[in-house]
């Protein structure tokens, strides 16, 4: 079956230092790969999304590259703020599947300090 | 504006309490899901619905229960069976299937029993 691992967090940094949250995933066809972000007590947010091998999403600032050959999707920001913390989500949806179902990492909450 | 909306936002109930959760949305989807949260934890699949008065079960559906009697809505029932009810509950709608699989979410409904 179809799964998606992340990296175990806290992950905490300081303002303006650079952001890798790793995500790596297995699937039995060829799946859309996606990062949503949750600010505290709210729902999840589509933050970025790539369709097809070598793609690349990208928004806010934040980028993630669609590696198929180490079956990868690692969220990047060059410079964190403040305002960056929350939990971030790494998700696949396999048109194999029936209807738009994802797969969910188990998140990783991020932690920027001043 | 077109998003989900979930109520109430939210909820206390007591021990042998049936609660039911709103999801309304106005972005004319036809798939509808549930999903649970738990503190630290990922999401995890309760019921989703891909068409009007038809729906299935996910990964975690002991307890629950769901209706789809219109498009626009589809409210989750926690019953008393429902061991460990205390969560972050979060409704989700896509469009057709075979999409690229985005999900869009409402702002969440917390259920604490006490």
């Amino acid at each position: 079956g179809n799964s998606v691992t992340q990296m175990e967090g806290p992950v905490t940094l300081s303002e303006e230092a650079f952001l890798t949250i790793n995500c790596t995933y297995t699937a039995t066809g060829y799946p859309s790969l996606f990062w949503y972000v949750q600010y505290p007590g709210e729902g999840l947010q589509l933050l970025l999304k790539a369709t097809k091998a070598d793609d690349k999403g990208s928004n806010k600032g934040f980028e993630a590259t669609y590696r198929k050959e180490t079956t990868s999707f690692h969220l990047e920001k060059g410079s964190v703020q403040v305002s960056d913390s929350a939990v971030y989500f790494c998700a696949l949806s396999d048109i194999d599947n029936a209807g738009n179902m994802l797969t969910f990492g188990g998140g990783t909450r991020l932690m920027v300090k001043p | 504006d077109g998003g989900i909306t979930q109520s109430p936002k939210y909820l206390f109930r007591k021990e042998g309490q049936n609660v039911t959760l709103s999801c309304e949305q106005n972005l004319n989807h036809d798939a509808m899901y549930w999903y649970r949260q738990d503190p630290g934890q990922g999401l995890r699949l309760i019921y989703y619905s891909q068409i009007v008065n038809d729906f299935q079960k996910g990964d975690i559906a002991e307890g629950y229960s769901v209706s789809r009697e219109k498009k626009e809505s589809f409210p989750l029932t926690v019953t008393s069976a429902q061991k460990n009810p205390t969560a972050f509950y979060l409704c989700a709608s896509s469009g057709v299937a075979g999409g690229t699989g985005e999900l869009f979410f409402g702002e969440g409904s917390r259920l604490t029993v006490l």
